[in-house]
């Protein structure tokens, strides 16, 4: 199984903040990745797909980047509804796989 | 709107089975890859199972093959989740996910305990 490694695994920032959250793949998986935010009891929600992809309705102070094995998620300027879990995800091969999470603290 | 309603979660004992539905309404069920992904209480998000459009091809992580079976009715825009031989880890919420591009559309999710 392709294993995703996310760092760091939390963080504490202000508003107004730009953060970078990166994930890495033990393996190539070109650009077969996926970002959510998860906030507690709420499930997840799909911000960006194909590495850089920005979903339908995600506002576009976020970003993604990256391919084969090295990506990262950018928060240009933090807002206080940012503040949530994120996991990155493969979907390249089976069994599909995710980042253990980056918890994103107020400071 | 599109939505996914999980139902079907309970407690159970070890060795037990369950069998979780999940409604779809608001999009074409039958045009997509459907999952299921689970977390644990106060843990990561793993993947569980995958299903195609027309349920030719299904796909498992290791810990639940053999053991779990998704299936799906397109005629009722249902998709399900056979559990059987349950273990206390798979003590979960189970989400009912759309995969699209990746997992596009979430349920809310049904909490199973095994205990």
């Amino acid at each position: 199984a392709i294993r995703m490694t996310q760092s760091p695994s939390s963080f504490s920032a202000s508003t107004g903040d730009r953060v970078t959250i990166t994930c890495r793949a033990s393996q190539g998986i070109s650009s077969y990745l996926a970002w959510y935010q998860q906030k507690p009891g709420k499930p997840p929600k799909l911000l960006i797909y194909a590495a850089s992809t920005l979903q339908s309705g995600v506002p576009s102070r976020f970003s993604g980047s990256g391919s084969g094995t090295d990506f990262t998620l950018t928060i240009s300027c933090l807002q206080s509804e940012d503040f949530a879990t994120y996991y990155c995800q493969q979907y390249y091969s089976y069994p599909y796989t995710f980042g253990q999470g980056t918890k994103l603290e107020i400071k | 709107e599109v939505q996914l309603v999980e139902s079907g979660g309970d407690l159970v004992q070890p060795g037990g089975s369950l069998r979780l539905s999940c409604a779809a309404s608001g999009f074409t069920f039958s045009s997509y890859w459907m999952s299921w992904v689970r977390q644990a209480p106060r843990k990561g998000l793993e993947w569980v199972a995958n299903i195609k459009q027309d349920g030719s091809e299904k796909y498992y992580v290791d810990s639940v093959k053999g053991r779990f079976t998704i299936s799906r009715d397109n005629a009722k825009n249902s998709l399900y989740l056979q559990m059987n031989s349950l273990r206390a880890e798979d003590t979960a919420v189970y989400y009912c996910v759309r995969a699209k591009y990746a997992f596009d559309i979430w349920g809310q999710g049904t909490m199973v305990t095994v205990s």
